[in-house]
């Protein structure tokens, strides 16, 4: 059975803080797959990221960067210097090669305030 | 990577009723699904909406509740049946875009749907 771990139900930043949102993940595969998806309030789901199981580099995006680590199963997310546009709940997922869908996370509620 | 249009994307029905969500995609997908997201909880898949046969659902979710069609490879339809408040969600279409080195997951904008 696959599982997400988002211990993290809700944090609270101030603008400019650099935040760091965990993501830990179980599964018996080994190929896989791990998503980090932002849903604002309008209620979509927006695809942040994917990682294969084969590609441990991290990955930086702007002001995003992402963590894999297949030892500790953690895919940790980070948001350098937020900004208020970052308020969102954000989704880890995992999925394998063969049943395609995907396992969520309860999702972190991230707020930043101005 | 594909373009996943939702209907409707918002609607309040009374209980009792019906509603038919549609899924409609840009290009030929294999693997189409549907999950629900009550409120403040995580997305859960309902099914996998298989073309040219029923649908395939997960642990308490049932056919009669949540009939699914998929007559071809860029559509599919979600009923949610004789409604009750407890129905309330935002239901998302999802689709994956597979190819021998990697798969995208992508999402429709949602259905949110309020039963009163």
């Amino acid at each position: 059975a696959q599982k997400v771990t988002q211990a993290q139900t809700e944090i609270s930043v101030v603008e400019k803080e650099d935040v760091t949102l965990d993501c830990v993940y179980e599964t018996r595969d080994t190929t896989y797959y791990l998503f980090w998806y932002k849903q604002p309030p309008s209620g979509e789901l927006v695809f942040l990221i994917r990682r294969n199981s084969f590609d441990e580099q991290n990955e930086i995006s702007g002001r995003y960067s992402w963590n894999f680590q297949k030892s500790t199963s953690s895919f940790n997310f980070t948001i350098t210097a937020s900004q208020v546009v970052d308020s969102a709940v954000y989704f880890c997922a995992l999925s394998n090669s063969g049943y395609s869908t995907l396992t969520f996370g309860k999702g972190t509620m991230l707020l930043v305030s101005p | 990577s594909a373009v996943i249009s939702q209907k409707p994307s918002r609607d309040i029905c009374q209980r009792g009723t019906s509603l038919t969500i549609q899924c409609q995609v840009d290009s030929q997908v294999t693997m189409m699904f549907w999950y629900r997201q009550q409120p403040g909880q995580s997305l859960t898949l309902i099914a996998t909406a298989n073309q040219g046969s029923e649908a395939t659902y997960e642990s308490g979710f049932v056919i009669d509740k949540f009939p699914i069609s998929r007559p071809n490879l860029t559509f599919s339809t979600l009923t949610v049946s004789n409604m009750s408040p407890e129905d309330s969600s935002i239901y998302l279409c999802s689709v994956l875009d597979r190819d021998p080195w990697d798969t995208e997951a992508f999402f429709g904008q949602g259905t949110r749907l309020t039963v009163v």
